[in-house]
């Protein structure tokens, strides 16, 4: 199947820090990436819908200004959590497909912990 | 509006029990269905999915699901359980009518397996 890397895996920054996350598709063109946020114990919450060469559409009650993605590539997409604060602290996933109609691929996810 | 509701946050059953994770859904047009398992700290597997086809879906590790439209549901199931089947699970429908990549995630179920 597609495989989807994020990186890094783990990340611990500090207050007021920002911190990048990529997200790639590394055997496929991805038209169309979506990163999600999981709190401990809990489900996965779509931030936002990326789509290579545009800006992002985030949901409702995202941060755009916070949570800034880029999807300048057919296999990379970035999240930066900028100015970092510990409510930020969670687990982001990202997905990426062929188009907005083809399935998703899930990424093994980014622990970001901020002290 | 699609959404997913998963009954029951955490399951437990002993090794080489039937394992029934319950997932009913509700969406305004005909809905793909998903089921993915989480390890801890890891992204997402898809374990089988629904699209419109047959309404008994086998997935993979010996799981299936039946689509029934009469009772909106989408129950995981699998004949006997395995130490390894712990994990996280999570139901989810596609955001619209077709295989989109954009999924609304029940709120997830822990299965325990006893020795």
């Amino acid at each position: 199947g597609a495989v989807v890397s994020q990186h890094p895996s783990r990340v611990i920054c500090k207050s007021g820090t920002s911190v990048k996350i990529e997200c790639r598709s590394l055997d496929f063109q991805a038209t169309t990436m979506f990163w999600y946020r999981q709190f401990p114990k809990q489900s996965l919450m779509l931030m936002a819908t990326s789509n290579e060469g545009s800006k992002a559409t985030y949901e409702q009650g995202v941060e755009k200004d916070k949570f800034l993605i880029n999807h300048a590539s057919l296999t990379l997409s970035t999240l930066t959590v900028t100015s970092a604060h510990p409510e930020d602290s969670s687990f982001y996933i990202c997905s990426a497909s062929m188009g907005l109609r083809a399935e998703a691929f899930f990424g093994q996810g980014t622990r970001l912990t901020v002290v | 509006a699609q959404s997913v509701t998963q009954l029951g946050s955490h399951v437990s059953v002993s090794e080489g029990a039937l394992v029934l994770l319950r997932c009913n859904y509700s969406s305004s047009v005909p809905p793909y269905l998903f089921w993915y398992v989480q390890y801890p700290n890891q992204g997402l597997q898809l374990l089988l999915k629904y699209t419109s086809a047959a309404t008994l879906v086998k997935g993979i590790n010996g799981f299936e699901a039946e689509f029934k439209k009469s009772e909106t549901s989408f129950h995981l199931t699998k004949p006997s359980a395995h130490m390894s089947d712990a994990a996280e699970y999570f139901c989810a429908v596609s955001h619209g009518s077709s295989n989109t990549g954009k999924l609304i995630f029940g709120q997830g179920t822990t299965l325990q397996v006893k020795p």
